[in-house]
Formats: structure tokens, sequence, C-alpha cells
């Protein structure tokens, strides 16, 4: 079974478009995150959700936007996607937000032409 | 703030030989986290260990070991016996503890590339 899950795993599309990256957890983990990933590998935290609610919401865009309907789900939507957007977006989970590891998903490549 | 600092870039080696990678972290916090990560060309981020800041005991699995130095803000991972399968990325990451100005938030350093050659 697979612990966190990520779908679509490659997402090409058009500047200017909308898309939405969707997570899931089957841990019954409390916190969720999304990070970013870019060319050079360098992974950032964008945000994170502790039962539902946002916690950290870090410098991003506010075309990026995210939506945890349940605490086992943490989609990402992203409007007028942008050049700069290309990168690999993780989500993970962690039991509790401070001491324990975080989980990754597969990742989602997502390539803004 | 917190801060992360993996100096390697890449490494090569060749298989069988040790490696360190080293990883030097700064924070304010007088309790955090520390994690290492995997990223294989694969590209899935496999957790590899957690050490907390009040237990600098180094630990050992199997071919891989850790040295936690809180006195030089360092924790160093090494792989003795190095195989063609451990060629991947690999990450040093620091979690601020509750109560700490960076409560929550996992910074990761640059990783490092290790490249085992046969």
């Amino acid at each position: 079974d697979t612990a966190v899950s990520q779908t679509p795993k490659y997402l090409v599309t058009q500047m200017g478009n909308d898309k939405s990256i969707k997570c899931e957890q089957n841990l019954g983990h409390d916190t969720m995150y999304w990070y970013k990933q870019d060319s050079k590998k360098f992974l950032k935290i964008m945000f994170s959700y502790n039962n539902k609610e946002l916690i950290i919401n870090e410098t991003v865009p506010n075309r990026f936007s995210p939506k945890s309907p349940d605490k086992a789900h943490l989609n990402l939507h992203i409007n007028s996607l942008e050049l700069g957007d290309s990168a690999v977006y993780f989500c993970a989970s962690s039991q509790s937000r401070v001491y324990n590891e975080q989980f990754f998903g597969p990742g989602t490549r997502l390539t803004v032409l | 703030a917190q801060k992360v600092t993996q100096a390697q870039t890449e490494i090569s080696v060749v298989e069988k030989e040790d490696v360190t990678l080293d990883c030097v972290y700064e924070t304010r916090d007088t309790t955090y986290y520390l994690f290492w990560y995997k990223q294989p060309p694969s590209g899935e981020l496999v957790f590899l260990i957690r050490r907390n800041s009040f237990d600098e005991q180094n630990e050992i699995s199997g071919r891989y070991s850790w040295n936690f130095q809180k006195s030089t803000s360092s924790f160093n991972f090494t792989i003795t016996a190095s195989q063609v399968v451990d060629s991947a990325v690999y990450f040093c990451a620091l979690r601020g503890g509750a109560g700490g100005t960076s409560y929550g938030k996992l910074t990761f350093g640059q990783g490092t590339i290790l490249t085992v050659h046969p």
C-alpha cells in the first residue's frame, strides 16, 4: 500500500493555465506539507496543514492555494501558471508537526511551456 | 532563522570506499531535530534517520552511521564500504522544536550528489 500518493506524476501545461495536484496519505498522520524542488534540487517548504488547519505558509505567490478537505488529503491548486513554476512538487506527511520524520510522496514533475 | 549547509556539492568514490557526507546547521532553538534523506535517481525522498538535539549518541545502521556533535553543530553521515546502489542525492535537514522560532519548519541543505563507481 502506498503511504503518500500524489497525482499526477507528470504534468505538462501551457503558461497561464490553472492546474491542481492531489495528495493523499493513508498513514493516519495529522500533518501534511507541500514542498517545491527546483532544477538545482533545492527543496523548500511551501505550506503545512495540521488537522486541516494551515500552520505554515512560506512566501509563496498567492497563485498557489492549498486545500485540505480532510486530514488525509492536501491538494495544491496553481492559478495562472508561469515558466518559473516548473519544478517537482512533493507532498509529505508526519505524525506530528515537530519531532516526527516526514514521509514523502513520489513527487509531481510540473513543466510549464 | 535556520540554516543547513552541506559543503560538498558532489562526491565521487569507487565501490567499497568509505565516504562521509558533511552537514553543518545553524539554529537558535534549544530543542531541534535533525534528519537525513536519500533521493535516488528514481526521484523519491527516502527517510534515513532522525536525531533529537538532546540525544548526542551516534547511531549505526548496517553500513550507515551518523555522528552528531552539538559542540560543532554538525551531523555527519558516513557510508562504509559504499555500493553502486548508494548513488543518490543526500539531504540533511533541520526542524525547529516546539516554542522555537522555526517551530515545525523543516529546512533542507543543498544536497550532496554521491556517485559510487563500480
